[in-house]
């Protein structure tokens, strides 16, 4: 089992449709990450949370320590938000463990 | 602009070849890690370092070395290219402010090893 498991692989919405995406772990952690990698390749930090919840416009990361899971939302989705999002944990900050991502497509 | 740069974006080389990877931080972050990303797979730690002159294995070091002689600069060598090290590299740089930290990373490099 990894340590650290995301839901759907896979996720197809249309355009302003709200998504949730998963992230489940099993190893004790001091911050959970969520990144966005465009198909271009590139991997952009979106969020660092250790507790509690974040808002950065349409996108709301959520995280519950107790249960060691956290959800990554979109609301009013929007086909430039196209992409593979990733969940990653760790201890200290030059080594995370990273989920195996969920490849989002919204259609117009 | 600041950021993380690494260089080259693609390369192909022979089995047996050795390269160098290049990635460069101008944001003064005492934290540098390579990952690579393979198919099916999450990022996997290959090496990182936590400052100038300190360097340490990840989870799948075999095969490549690290160094790390300033600050902004930390190349990943592979010594003897294999076709499993066929992947996308990355190379991330990070900081630490009372437990917050935060995280850049570089474009990627696309290796293929025929």
């Amino acid at each position: 089992k990894n340590e650290v498991e995301q839901s759907p692989q896979n996720l197809t919405a249309q355009e302003g449709e709200f998504i949730t995406i998963n992230c489940s772990y099993s190893v004790g952690i001091s911050a959970l990450h969520w990144l966005q990698q465009h198909p271009g390749g590139g991997i952009v930090s979106l969020f660092m949370l250790s507790s509690g919840k974040k808002k950065h416009g349409r996108l709301i990361a959520t995280i519950n320590i107790q249960e060691k899971h956290s959800s990554l939302h979109i609301t009013a989705s929007h086909p430039r938000d196209s992409a593979v999002y990733i969940c990653a944990v760790g201890l200290l900050p030059e080594r995370l463990t990273f989920g195996e991502g969920t490849q989002l497509t919204v259609n117009p | 602009n600041a950021g993380v740069t690494q260089t080259p974006k693609f390369q192909v080389l022979k089995t047996g070849q050795s390269m160098t990877l290049q990635c460069a931080q101008d944001m003064n972050h005492e934290y540098m890690s390579w990952y690579r990303q393979d198919p099916g797979m999450g990022l996997r730690l290959i090496h990182y370092s936590v400052g100038a002159g300190i360097t340490d294995q990840g989870e799948v070091p075999n095969g490549y070395n690290v160094s790390r002689s300033t600050t902004e600069d930390f190349p990943l060598r592979l010594l003897s290219a294999a076709p499993s090290q066929t992947s996308v590299y990355f190379c991330a740089s990070s900081y630490s402010v009372l437990q917050n930290y935060g995280y850049t990373f570089g474009s990627g490099t696309r290796l293929t090893v025929v």
